[in-house]
């Protein structure tokens, strides 16, 4: 089974400061998703990596792969208090799969 | 552009009674998927289709899980004689085809009495 670990769990920030939460395998994932959800809500894709190495920024989001493509981060500058959520990183273990695989999430409060 | 939509939203039913949830895909997409999310977790994967044929199924729950989807457009998950521990919400997403990224759908928070 493989599993995703994330990092940390919760997170309470002020209006204006930087964060960054881990997406951690021991396994190596051919493509790796984070989602923001919302309570009450399903899971909205934020961005899709998929190349070890690979940088994707989305405004105030920097998303990294790792280049043994067995972890990610995301890291949020100048967070704001609509960037409150779930925060869960996904990925499909191999070519052929149709599971993802999810990390718990991590829980993010941006106080205004 | 409509993406994936689940009805109902919200179900509250008792103890051994049975219950259907609908889902429907983003059109064009060949794939659909089903998981279940508990409280403070990730989803957890129970059941996809390719098309109208459900291909791994052996991660629904108990035998009083069963998922269709027998036009290969809308599916609905049926789960029988609901217990308490039934209490979570259910996803649906869908994608092209797979490995692809996965759309997911509002969600419906069953709530077993």
């Amino acid at each position: 089974t493989q599993l995703l670990e994330q990092s940390p769990q919760f997170l309470s920030i002020q209006e204006g400061e930087n964060l960054t939460v881990y997406c951690n395998s021991s396994s190596v994932f051919s493509s790796l998703q984070w989602y923001r959800q919302e309570p009450g809500e399903g899971p909205v894709l934020l961005v899709t990596v998929v190349t070890g190495g690979e940088v994707k920024k989305l405004k105030r989001l920097t998303f990294q792969f790792g280049d043994a493509r067995k972890d990610s981060s995301l890291h949020i500058t100048a967070a704001q208090p609509g960037d409150t959520g779930l925060y869960l990183c996904a990925g499909y273990s191999g070519a052929g799969s149709y599971q993802l695989t999810f990390g718990k999430g991590t829980k993010l409060s941006v106080i205004p | 552009d409509t993406g994936v939509s689940q009805d109902p939203r919200h179900k509250i039913t008792k103890r051994g009674q049975n219950v259907t949830f609908r889902c429907d895909p983003i059109s064009e997409h060949n794939r659909l998927y089903w998981y279940r999310q508990t409280l403070g977790q990730g989803p957890e994967f129970l059941t996809y289709f390719q098309n109208e044929a459900q291909l791994e199924k052996s991660r629904l729950l108990s035998d009083r899980f069963s998922a269709e989807r027998p036009k290969g457009s809308f599916s609905t998950l049926e789960i029988q004689r609901t217990e308490q521990g039934d209490s979570a919400m259910y996803l649906c997403a869908s994608s092209v085809s797979g490995p692809d990224t996965q759309y997911f759908g509002p969600g419906t928070r069953l709530t077993v009495l």
